[in-house]
């Protein structure tokens, strides 16, 4: 099936530094979608990308699907120990099943 | 609204045992789903309802079976627990018919111990 690499698994950012999540896959996708579970909590749906170079923000949040729709990133500015929590990337290649990356984990040094 | 709610939070279960696991959504969404997720792998979809009436496998289908009892209703049978089956798990829900194009609802989970 269908699968998504997530890259890295661990992020420890110091508070207020910048941070990249990247995903990958080795096929086209349609669109790729992206969740945050904080500790002991269910995934929480962030943000969808559909066109190739898609760039999307939320405060400071930065979403962006490749150009060539096999790969995602998500940045975050200025690190809060709101961040915390693990990060998913879901894609799919037209068919009707999402395929979750093994996310990435980021913990915040105050 | 309530969103997505599953029942039990907490289980604990011998080899061999049998349970279900609940899961109702008031969204009135098409599409309901369930995920296990263990450590380092992420979710991993084991069944999914395109629609009422309707039930697929999905990556991780073997010794669950599902049952899309109505429109709200999508409940997720062990009929013989095994400790490879001990994980969290996550019912979800999104509006249909199309599931991939739309964001999915969760559920607060059902972390389920196989001994």
């Amino acid at each position: 099936g269908q699968q998504v690499m997530q890259i890295p698994q661990y992020q420890h950012v110091q508070e207020g530094e910048d941070f990249t999540t990247y995903c990958n896959s080795s096929t086209t996708l349609s669109n790729i979608q992206w969740y945050k579970q904080r500790p002991g909590g269910h995934p929480v749906f962030l943000i969808q990308l559909v066109k190739s170079g898609e760039v999307k923000k939320q405060k400071r949040l930065t979403f962006q699907f490749g150009e060539a729709k096999k790969n995602s990133s998500l940045h975050i500015t200025a690190t809060q120990t709101t961040d915390v929590g693990t990060y998913f990337c879901a894609a799919s290649s037209n068919d009707y099943k999402l395929s979750f990356g093994a996310g990435t984990t980021v913990t915040v040094r105050a | 609204n309530a969103g997505v709610t599953q029942t039990p939070k907490f289980q604990v279960l011998k080899t061999g045992q049998s349970m279900t696991l609940q899961c109702a959504q008031d969204m009135n969404h098409n599409s309901m789903y369930w995920y296990r997720q263990d450590p380092g792998m992420g979710l991993r979809l084991i069944y999914y309802s395109a629609s009422e009436g309707t039930t697929d496998k999905g990556e991780v289908p073997n010794g669950y079976n599902v049952s899309r009892l109505n429109k709200r209703e999508f409940s997720l049978r062990l009929e013989s627990a095994a400790p490879s089956q001990t994980s969290v798990y996550f019912c979800a829900s999104s509006l249909g018919p199309r599931p991939t194009n739309e964001k999915l609802f969760f559920g607060s989970g059902t972390q389920l111990s196989v001994l």
